[in-house]
């Protein structure tokens, strides 16, 4: 079955602190993987994504995340976090000519502390 | 460039009641896509459209809940006889279709956050 883990719910990092969050997808086809990012009551912003390449990607606000097909992981990292950084965290997982559907993982919640 | 827009951003309603939302997608974006979100969970997908055609539906769209995109620009999501599992966060995507065998990406609106009483 076509699945995205976030084994993480919550958690809480120092203002300054580098930061992961951990993605594992079990997915059939070639997979395709995306990082959005929710704050409260909000819809949600894309960070990144990776399609082929390079299996390290950059995204927006300073964020990066690396693909590694044998640990089938799309973890999402940052050297810096900064206050604002704190929402909610969506990893999502999509196929090629499977009409775009994206299955995502139940999230991580990112507190900062000051 | 104006982004996803979902209207209302809020209803509530009572049980059984008929609820419908609409989505605008981005202007020049011929996918669009059906989310439901509940609460502490990801996303889930509903249904999509490329331009007016509805490509897949989702088992969880029960026989209640009805999409349209008559003229493959904006979309309406209907639920009737709304249920109390029913109230959920109800999110819009959009997308251009890929070319060269890759696939989109989705951009979303800011929800529709259905509460049934």
């Amino acid at each position: 079955a076509q699945s995205v883990t976030q084994p993480d719910i919550h958690i809480t990092v120092s203002e300054g602190a580098s930061l992961e969050l951990r993605c594992n997808y079990s997915y059939g086809a070639t997979p395709y993987l995306f990082w959005y990012v929710q704050s409260p009551g909000q819809g949600l912003q894309l960070l990144l994504k990776y399609f082929s390449g390079d299996t390290l990607v950059q995204g927006i606000k300073g964020f990066e995340a690396e693909f590694k097909r044998s640990q089938s992981s799309f973890n999402l990292r940052k050297p810096s976090v900064h206050w604002s950084d704190a929402a909610e965290y969506f990893c999502a997982v999509g196929a090629r000519n499977q009409g775009g559907k994206l299955i995502f993982g139940q999230g991580t919640e990112l507190s900062v502390k000051p | 460039d104006t982004g996803v827009s979902q209207d209302p951003r809020h209803k509530i309603t009572k049980r059984g009641q008929n609820v419908t939302f609409r989505c605008d997608p981005i202007s020049e974006h011929n996918r669009l896509y059906w989310y439901r979100q509940t609460l502490g969970q990801g996303p889930e997908f509903l249904t999509y459209f490329q331009n007016e055609a509805q490509l897949e539906k989702s088992r969880l769209l029960s026989d209640r809940f009805s999409a349209e995109r008559p003229k493959g620009s904006f979309s309406t999501l209907e639920i009737q006889r709304t249920e109390q599992g029913d109230s959920a966060m109800y999110l819009c995507a959009s997308s251009s279709t890929p070319g060269g065998g890759s696939t989109d990406t989705q951009y979303f609106g800011p929800g529709t956050r259905l509460t049934v009483l």
